[in-house]
């Protein structure tokens, strides 16, 4: 089975650029999450997703950033303008909620770089 | 205000030896708690876990406690691995919630 698949694994972009980060989730799972990590502030919760409809998006730091996500194997994250304090990595994460457990299961990262 | 603590940034054991990581919690809502390992460049992966109905959970080598009254899970890793070197996070879900929060981390190195 595929895991949660992103892209890029790295971005590199100048200020005031626009960066879309991409996520495809498990097969099956109805709930999807962004996290952004930092040395600082660890893995923050930014947005999540439960059947493709936008659930919670009170992490999302600023009207800089948006996610959308049109159909259950797909949702990106966008940040426009891009500035330095944006540099982290962003993961995904899918979930089947629904049951008696609660794992997520993550995909290995967007590490972005802003210059 | 963290919900969530893990208060070893670090932690070094000896191959062989048992490992303890360590978690703290506040919201007394929390009914579900996880362990995660990561390695550098990857993402986090899920390790064992437990309900709050139950004070133990065993997978192998890896033991998750649960003390309800102290707030306080703790990861035994027995025996320590090289291969178990890497940064442990501890995460809660909050009743009613699909949302999990996280510690910051323990970063854990097994020493051959």
């Amino acid at each position: 089975d595929a895991g949660v698949i992103q892209s890029p694994r790295h971005e590199v972009t100048e200020m005031g650029q626009e960066v879309t980060l991409r996520c495809k989730p498990i097969s099956g799972h109805n709930s999807l999450f962004w996290y952004r990590q930092t040395m600082m502030r660890g893995l923050e919760l930014l947005i999540y997703f439960n059947n493709n409809v936008p659930i919670d998006d009170s992490g999302m730091p600023e009207d800089r950033f948006s996610a959308k996500m049109p159909n259950a194997s797909f949702s990106t994250l966008k940040i426009q303008p891009s500035e330095p304090r944006d540099s982290a990595v962003y993961f995904c994460a899918s979930s089947l909620v629904g049951g008696m457990t609660y794992e997520q299961y993550f995909g290995p990262g967007t590490r972005l770089t802003v210059t | 205000d963290q919900q969530v603590k893990q208060n070893s940034p670090s932690l070094s054991v000896q191959e062989g030896r048992i490992s303890i990581l360590n978690c703290d919690y506040t919201n007394s809502m929390f009914d579900y708690f996880l362990w995660y390992k990561k390695y550098p460049a990857e993402g986090p992966t899920f390790l064992i876990s437990i309900s709050s109905i139950k004070d133990k959970n065993e997978d192998g080598r890896f033991t998750v406690f649960l003390n309800k009254s102290a707030k306080h899970l703790s990861l035994h890793i027995v025996p320590s691995q090289p291969g178990d070197s890497a940064v442990y996070f501890c995460a809660a879900r909050e009743a009613g919630s699909y949302q999990l929060t996280f510690g910051k981390g323990t970063k854990l190195s097994v020493i051959p």
